[in-house]
């Protein structure tokens, strides 16, 4: 089983409609979570991190959820510029603080 | 604005010249790192660095070497390219408690060895 598993999608979504995906891992005992937000042929961008308790940043809503071992992501009232590749980050084993990169999932708003 | 830096963005380039991936920061970071990343895969640690003079192996075996002299500056070379070398090679870094910062990449540097 891969230490952090994304649907790759894409996901193609009316704009202005809510969208979640969710991304799993296997390590229960990672600490750490991330939403990256990557556009085609630039560098990943930080979005959010990952709190125990859920977080919201606007639009975006973050949850873990340890007993399962997955963390999701949820976007609301969706815009044509969400449009990206959203990758899952665990901390957790491995060199260079543990963090390992999903592969993303590849998210189209259409008008 | 972009306080991580590649050069070249762009470099296409011969079987068996040497190259050297530029990485320069201005934000006073420890930490970092090179990841190799090709189209629509997952991003893989190739190098990584804490400090000056400190380097390491990634996850991901390359034939690409590494060195820290500046903390400002960690470049990455390819004393002999292939065109299994072509890919994405993205520069990042971090400070010590960077739980809730995460990671600044620069703006990559797409490499093709022909």
């Amino acid at each position: 089983r891969k230490e952090v598993e994304q649907d790759p999608g894409p996901f193609n979504v009316p704009e202005g409609a809510t969208v979640a995906f969710n991304c799993t891992y296997s390590n229960s005992a990672s600490q750490s979570f991330f939403w990256y937000r990557q556009d085609c042929r630039k560098e990943p961008k930080l979005l959010m991190s990952v709190y125990s308790s859920g977080n919201e940043d606007g639009r975006f809503t973050a949850q873990l959820n340890r007993a399962s071992q997955y963390i999701s992501l949820l976007i609301r009232d969706s815009k044509l510029s969400d449009s990206a590749t959203y990758l899952c980050v665990v901390k957790g084993g491995g060199g260079a603080d543990g963090l390992t990169f999903g592969k993303g999932t590849h998210l189209i708003i259409q008008p | 604005e972009a306080d991580i830096y590649q050069t070249p963005r762009y470099l296409v380039i011969g079987t068996g010249k040497k190259i050297t991936l530029e990485c320069s920061q201005t934000m006073g970071h420890d930490k970092m790192y090179w990841y190799q990343q090709d189209p629509g895969m997952e991003l893989h640690l190739i190098h990584y660095s804490y400090g000056v003079n400190s380097t390491e192996k990634g996850d991901l075996s390359s034939e690409s070497t590494v060195s820290r002299i500046r903390t400002e500056h960690f470049p990455l070379t390819l004393e002999s390219a292939r065109p299994s070398h072509t890919s994405q090679y993205l520069c990042a870094s971090s400070e010590w408690g960077w739980s809730s910062s995460g990671y600044t990449f620069g703006s990559g540097t797409r490499l093709t060895v022909v």
